[in-house]
């Protein structure tokens, strides 16, 4: 399965940008990039997912590397309720095809 | 509303014990799943099913046992076989494997 690497933490002051960046180098064609955040003591919830372009909806932004071996999760103003650990995760249609979480980015936001 | 649903949100039992996990969801989802959390970690894979009457091990299913006899549900029995049962247990659920999962608000675990 493909693997995924992310900072271990990363720290952002509110209203402003943040980029948690994700190295993918043995994604394949066929893998979407998917990003979840989970916030304390709760299940992880979606945010957002792209196969080659760039994707923007309501939570977030993904620029998307132009070789598919890196991604950026683009949170474009922190807000306090954004601290969370978020992960970036391989996945495609083949049956048997798991989410496979790593440890993903815990993201502080000072006020 | 649709949604997945894991009860209960804090269960404790005594050492020895087996004790049933319950999640059930109304999403019409073919696939489930159960994960595993110990503090400060990432999610860790139990057990899947991809259809009714069907499930496969993950990657650290000894210890558990899991039946999916209807589609809504999918419980996870932790046995005195596991070594270190204490843990945040996720359910989660998806159209099929591999797509955007939805994930129940976890059952916080402790065994003294």
């Amino acid at each position: 399965d493909a693997k995924t690497t992310q900072p271990n933490s990363m720290e952002s002051n509110e209203e402003e940008p943040v980029h948690l960046p994700c190295n993918h180098s043995t994604i394949s064609g066929t893998d979407y990039i998917h990003w979840y955040r989970q916030l304390p003591s709760q299940g992880p919830e979606y945010v957002i997912h792209g196969l080659t372009s760039n994707v923007n909806n309501r939570m977030a932004s993904l620029a998307i590397a132009e070789d598919r071996k890196s991604s950026t999760l683009i949170l474009h103003r922190a807000t306090l309720r954004d601290a969370a650990v978020y992960y970036c995760i391989l996945t495609n249609n083949n049956a048997g095809n798991m989410l496979t979480f790593g440890g993903g980015t815990r993201l502080m936001v000072k006020p | 509303d649709g949604g997945i649903t894991q009860s209960p949100k804090y269960l404790f039992r005594k050492e020895g014990q087996n004790v049933t996990l319950s999640c059930e969801q109304n999403l019409n989802h073919d696939a489930m799943y159960w994960y595993r959390q110990d503090p400060g970690q990432g999610l860790r894979l139990i057990y899947y099913s991809q259809i009714v009457n069907d499930f496969q091990k993950g990657d650290i299913a000894e210890g558990y046992s899991v039946s999916r006899e209807k589609k809504e549900s999918f419980p996870l029995t932790v046995t005195s076989a596991q070594k270190n049962p204490t843990a945040f247990y996720l359910c989660a659920s998806s159209i099929s494997t591999g797509k955007l999962a939805f994930f129940g608000q976890g059952t916080r675990l402790t065994v003294v």
